[in-house]
């Protein structure tokens, strides 16, 4: 079956550093996704991994190691609106996207 | 502005009744798909529509009927639905199937 597991919630501080860690098993793999999405918002797209390794895009990096099938999200230099909710999504192997539940984040000052 | 817009932001209605949610992109994408986001659960996917085609229905219920005129439009028609249908409906867009998609704000349905 298909399976993407995150964290439910996390808290951290003010420009402190938070990662955001995504496991799947899923039938097929081509890809993965992290969006983030405020309460009441679109989700927004911020990354994208197919190879393994780490994708840096300013504060936020992507990680991705598919031999483990784990993934991850960092932010770093938290800011008072990274407060949302970001979700993983696996592209299995007939281009679907699988979302997790998503992680939803606060950040407190 | 994420270049997809869908109408209306908030529905209510009653279990007999016929609605639709419309969704429309500005992106000029060829793929186009129906989510649904219900509280603690994954984003759902519902139908995907590429080239204006429907390639895929991932067992939906025959109370929601898609439809798409052109690749810029997707219309969700509603009727006789139940209270457990009452989610937030987002569309999305992608350039090609499978790629980076682009979501509306959703439709906040409400059944009563």
């Amino acid at each position: 079956g298909q399976n993407i597991d995150q964290p439910t919630e996390m808290t951290a501080t003010e420009g402190a550093i938070v990662q955001i860690n995504c496991t799947y098993q899923t039938s097929g793999f081509n890809g993965l996704f992290w969006y983030q999405q405020h309460a009441g918002e679109a989700p927004t797209f911020l990354s994208y991994n197919v190879l393994d390794g780490l994708e840096e895009k300013g504060r936020f990096s992507s990680f991705l190691s598919r031999s483990k099938g784990y993934s991850y999200l960092l932010l770093k230099e938290l800011q008072m609106k990274d407060s949302a909710s970001y979700l993983c999504a696996v592209r299995d192997d007939t281009d679907k996207l699988i979302f997790g539940t998503g992680t939803r984040l606060q950040v407190f000052p | 502005e994420t270049g997809v817009t869908q109408t209306p932001r908030h529905l209510v209605m009653g279990m007999t009744n016929k609605k639709s949610l419309k969704c429309e992109q500005h992106l000029g994408h060829n793929a186009m798909y129906w989510y649904k986001q219900s509280a603690k659960k994954p984003l759902e996917l519902m139908f995907v529509y590429n080239f204006k085609e429907q390639t895929e229905n991932n067992s939906v219920p025959s109370r929601f009927s898609p439809e798409c005129p052109n690749s810029s439009h997707l219309f969700l028609h509603l009727h006789t639905l139940q209270p457990e249908d009452s989610a937030l409906y987002l569309c999305a867009s992608s350039q090609e199937r499978g790629g980076p998609q682009h979501f509306g704000d959703g439709t906040r349905l409400s059944i009563l």
